[in-house]
């Protein structure tokens, strides 16, 4: 089955930097974009941008541009996100999700991070 | 950026009320929408696609209808699983863009 498994809880000093992993099985990993959305507590839900495991090529919202950095490993099936210069703002759960062209069917459990001094 | 609104906020309801609730987007996105669900400590969960088609094990009391710019997620008759947010997402073009989610409480 496929499925989306997210490492674990990070907690961040404001100007710090941040990897979060999406480990993906269940399916072949080339054939799907991968996104990743976070929702900041008591919010609704926010669109970061995708990587394409079969060619790398990004796509990233503009709030994040210079900041948001996703790349992709084959090997292991694992996607990355690396946010840098973190401010309190950027506290929220980040998800990962698989997109099959009409919405995100499958969705990683979620990885809380909370930037605090 | 396309903007999505969703009305209500929040609904006060009960088991069995027939319930509609409307997204809208700040420009036409023909069919291009996603219907979420998410319950409390969860992710979300898709509902439906294409505006209207609703995803395998998905019951047949959750309805999705319109194009363009107006977009309605109807549940016939609620039942005690359905209280959750549910968010509308325009997949036309990026930056994706979400409703801001309708929390239907008892």
């Amino acid at each position: 089955q496929v499925q989306l498994v997210q490492s674990g809880t990070e907690v961040k000093r404001p100007g710090a930097s941040v990897k979060i992993s999406c480990k993906a099985s269940g399916y072949t990993f080339s054939n799907y974009y991968i996104h990743w959305l976070r929702q900041a507590p008591g919010q609704g839900l926010e669109w970061l941008g995708l990587i394409n495991p079969n060619d790398l090529t990004t796509t990233y919202a503009q709030s994040l541009q210079g900041r948001v950095t996703m790349t992709s490993d084959m090997s292991t099936s694992t996607v990355y996100m690396d946010l840098s210069s973190l401010k309190s703002d950027d506290t929220a759960l980040y998800y990962c999700a698989r997109d099959w062209g009409y919405g995100f069917e499958y969705w990683g459990q979620g990885t809380l991070v909370t930037v605090s001094s | 950026d396309i903007q999505m609104t969703q009305s209500p906020s929040t609904l006060s309801t009960s088991v069995g009320v027939k319930v509609t609730i409307t997204c809208r987007a700040s420009q036409s996105i023909d069919t291009w929408l996603a219907w979420y669900q998410q319950r409390p400590g969860k992710a979300p969960e898709l509902l439906m696609h294409k505006a209207s088609i609703l995803e395998n094990g998905v019951p047949s009391r959750f309805s999705g209808s319109g194009s363009g710019t107006e977009f309605t997620l109807t549940i016939s008759s609620l039942q005690p699983d359905d209280f959750a947010v549910y968010y509308c997402q325009q997949y036309d073009v990026y930056p994706y863009t979400f409703g801001q989610g309708t929390k239907l409480e008892i």
